[in-house]
């Protein structure tokens, strides 16, 4: 089946600029979260949603940046107002139930470059 | 809060031959998980292998198992008869026993390169 498919892969944004990073996870995973993988560093907690309710935004790292997954499958990360520090890879990745333990399944992340 | 820390940001190792990757962990949780990723150039993250953190039993996938010391807060990553398909980035990564504590805390990565 299919994995975890993030769009677009590739995005340049000038400073200032609203980007809008999708996610289609596996199907029928109940839990989904975001991550920030700046140069060079492993990858940051951003926020974790099960099916449509987002528990957990603790690592937003501010009010610019906002997440959805309105009807519990696809969920889009939203960017307003970029900056710089922004640039980083935002991973994608989902897994089958809302156990804590479960396998996350990982997409190959979306590259973001603010200019 | 929990840390992750890989003290190797490059290792080599001769295609064949055994490679040990470190991973030390900073927690006051008593029961955790724990994690070995692995991001090839495509940068699609892919799990190694995992350890509860109650068992005693080092964990074995393939080629792939741990040396788990509990009481150190140690978590190396060895790799035996190594391949070429091997070469990537390899982070260590931690997840609390708590509920609705599911996100991942990863290390800053092991850059590995298998040479022919």
């Amino acid at each position: 089946g299919a994995g975890v498919s993030q769009s677009p892969r590739y995005k340049v944004a000038k400073r200032g600029q609203d980007v809008a990073l999708r996610c289609d996870p596996i199907s029928g995973h109940v839990s989904l979260f975001w991550y920030q993988q700046a140069l060079g560093q492993g990858p940051e907690f951003l926020t974790y949603f099960q099916n449509e309710a987002q528990l957990d935004k603790s690592g937003l790292p501010s009010d610019r940046f906002f997440a959805e997954r309105p009807e519990g499958s696809v969920s889009t990360l939203k960017i307003q107002r970029t900056q710089q520090e922004d640039s980083a890879v935002y991973l994608c990745a989902s897994s089958l139930r809302e156990r804590f333990a479960d396998t996350q399944y990982f997409g190959p992340g979306t590259r973001l470059t603010v200019l | 809060a929990q840390t992750v820390t890989q003290s190797q940001p490059e290792m080599s190792v001769q295609e064949a031959e055994t490679v040990t990757l470190s991973c030390t962990y900073d927690t006051s949780e008593n029961n955790y998980y724990l994690f070995w990723y692995k991001q090839p150039p495509s940068r699609q993250m892919i799990l190694v292998i995992r350890q509860e953190a109650y068992k005693q039993q080092n964990a074995t996938e393939n080629r792939f198992s741990v040396n788990f010391q509990k009481a150190a807060k140690s978590f190396s990553l060895k790799i035996s008869d190594s391949q070429l398909g091997d070469t990537a980035m390899y982070f260590c990564a931690f997840m609390a026993d708590q509920t609705g504590a599911n996100n991942l805390f990863f290390g800053t990565g092991t850059r590995l390169t298998v040479i022919p």
